[in-house]
């Protein structure tokens, strides 16, 4: 059964201060990671990573993929009250009948306090 | 990336009865999914939804409880049946866009069961 892991599970921080987030992972047969922002209801798209070691930018996020040690990290430089959220991990399944399927991460709670 | 829309966003509803949620996209996408997220907890897959055929369940979840319909690349539709106090939960919708196989998600339906 494909796993998600992410830690830490929650994070308080202050504004101004940098984060790494992190997500590990177990599929059976890998297509992507993904991270998506959630504020509210709906899931928003941060990254898509299908290579190892090729780091995606936007703004003061970034990501990366390990694919040999199966896990990912998503940074978020000079945090502001705005990043303040639950982030989401998710992997996309290649095979068969499962082709396109997300399993998500518990999420991190990120809070950042002015 | 896509437009979607869900209707409706938010319902209170009684136990016993069911709940139809719309989801509608702007273009036409090859994959369509519903999900789950039950308070706290992240997101779990309930079903593909299949243009023309029926929708494909993933362990746990079954057709009698959420049917789907999906009658065309653009439009699909879960229903809640029979409904209980457990069943309260934020039902999404996402969409796999082909070019770029990320999947982006609906703004959501926030149910709660009474």
């Amino acid at each position: 059964e494909d796993k998600v892991v992410q830690s830490p599970l929650s994070l308080v921080v202050h504004e101004g201060d940098t984060v790494t987030l992190n997500c590990s992972y177990e599929v059976t047969n890998f297509r992507s990671l993904l991270w998506y922002k959630q504020e509210k209801k709906a899931p928003t798209f941060l990254f898509m990573l299908t290579s190892s070691g090729i780091e995606k930018k936007s703004g003061r996020l970034s990501s990366i993929l390990d694919k040999k040690e199966l896990f990912s990290i998503l940074n978020i430089t000079a945090t502001q009250t705005g990043d303040s959220a639950v982030y989401l991990c998710a992997v996309a399944n290649a095979g068969g009948t499962s082709y396109g399927k997300l399993t998500f991460g518990q999420g991190t709670i990120l809070t950042v306090h002015p | 990336s896509a437009v979607i829309s869900q209707k409706p966003s938010r319902d209170i509803c009684q136990r016993g009865t069911s709940l139809t949620i719309q989801c509608q996209v702007d273009s036409q996408v090859t994959m369509m999914f519903w999900y789950r997220q039950q308070p706290g907890q992240s997101l779990t897959l309930i079903a593909t939804a299949n243009q023309g055929s029926e929708a494909t369940y993933e362990s746990g979840f079954v057709i009698d409880k959420f049917p789907i319909s999906r009658p065309n690349l653009t439009f699909s539709t879960l229903t809640v049946s029979n409904m209980s106090p457990e069943d309260s939960s934020i039902y999404l919708c996402s969409v796999g866009v082909t070019s770029g196989e990320t999947q982006y998600f609906g703004p959501g339906t926030r149910l709660l069961v009474l």
